[in-house]
Order: C-alpha cells, then structure tokens, then sequence
C-alpha cells in the first residue's frame, strides 16, 4: 500500500504570494490533518478534513486554509505569505477522524518564504 | 486545549532501556496518547497508542497511570538507529483537541 505523499517537496515563495500545497492520503482513508513544524513552534495543527468536510481547525489565521476533494486528496493554500510562513508542512491520513485511529505521515513540503 | 511537556533532550547507550515522559495535566477524557518518532527530514512515524494502564507492542511500551495525567513511553536496549525526535500526541475520540508535545531529542551513544 503507498504511504501518504506530498506534492511538491520543497517551495520557495516571496512574501505577499500564495501557495498550494497537496496531499494524497493512503488509499481508503479518508480522514486528512495538517500540521505546521517549526524549530521555534513545533508541531501545530492546522486543520482537519473529512469527507469533504472540515471537522476541526488549530489556531492559524484565516490566511490558512485547505480543502478535501471527493477522492479524499486534500489541499491546503497560504495566502499573502509572511517570512514566518516558512516551515515544514505535514499531512497525515486516517481512516477515521478519531484520535484512536492512527495517523500516517506524509514526507512534508519544506516551504521556505524569502 | 491540554498542553503537553516533554524533556528536551536524552543521551543514553546502545542495549540500555530508554523511558522518556510526556506530562499532561489537563488531559481530556476522550483523549487518546500516541507517539511518534521523527527523523531529519521526514514525517513523524507511529510508535504506540494508548488510553490506559499498559500497552505494548514489538517496538514498545506506553504505561499511563490510572489518573491519565502523564504518559511514559518506553523503548527496551536502544540502538543508534533510534537516535530521533520523539513526540507525545493527544487527539480526542471525535478527533478534536490534536495537541502535539514540544519533543525529546534521543541521541543513543556508542
């Protein structure tokens, strides 16, 4: 079974732009989050998609968004980038959106705003 | 939300047994306790779950004391390959409330 993969790897932005960044989970599972990792701030949850649905959101301003298409691929956008923006981000898969449901790691995409 | 705390950083040696803890005072009661192992440039990777008492697995072990409010995983005789960042990480049953600890830093010793 392929594992969760991230689309593209590595991202280098100016400030003011935006970005999209993919994710496809492991096949059937249908539950996607989001996670921001940085030096100063760790791991940060960003937002959690289920069935098309966003169920759950962290704390990140509305510059942060993301969405889930019907075949459970999901995107997440960052508009108006600020330096601070640079990060690693990761998605995970699930089969359901529960806390007892394990989460797989994608690689992540290393953005990097300049 | 709950917030979580780990030490920042372990050293031990090859075939020693590694506890490493996450404290979380302000657990929820549907909150489920897993971790995770991250190396350099990757995404984190799954190592044990738990709610409570003792769970073990080939890999390892997670002891949770009957009040939740601290979480201890266990790693038995490291090897240089488990030199990694581990992390505890709470999510709700309904998949709320996904709080990440701040990290340990493992380096395992020759």
């Amino acid at each position: 079974k392929a594992g969760v993969t991230q689309t593209p790897r590595y991202l280098i932005k100016t400030r003011g732009q935006q970005v999209t960044l993919s994710c496809s989970p492991i096949s059937g599972h249908r539950s996607v989050s989001w996670y921001q990792q940085t030096p100063g701030q760790g791991l940060q949850f960003l937002f959690e998609y289920f069935s098309e649905t966003q169920r759950n959101k962290g704390n990140f301003p509305g510059r942060f968004s993301g969405r889930q298409f019907s075949n459970s691929r999901s995107e997440m956008n960052v508009s108006t980038l600020e330096l601070g923006d640079s990060a690693l981000y990761l998605c995970a898969s699930s089969s359901l959106p529960s806390g007892s449901d394990t989460q797989y790691f994608g690689p992540g995409t290393r953005l990097t705003v300049l | 939300l709950a917030k979580t705390t780990q030490p920042i950083s372990m050293d031990s040696y090859e075939g020693q047994e590694v506890n490493i803890t996450c404290s979380h005072n302000n657990i929820a009661t549907n909150d489920y306790i897993t971790w995770y192992q991250q190396f350099p440039s990757q995404g984190p990777r799954f190592i044990i779950q738990g709610y409570k008492t003792k769970v073990t697995n080939e890999v390892a072990s997670l002891f949770i004391p009957a009040d939740r409010k601290s979480s201890t995983l266990s790693l038995p005789r490291v090897s240089l390959s488990d030199t990694a960042v581990y992390y505890c990480l709470l999510a709700g049953s309904y998949g709320q409330n996904f709080v990440f600890g701040p990290g340990t830093r493992l380096s395992v010793l020759p």
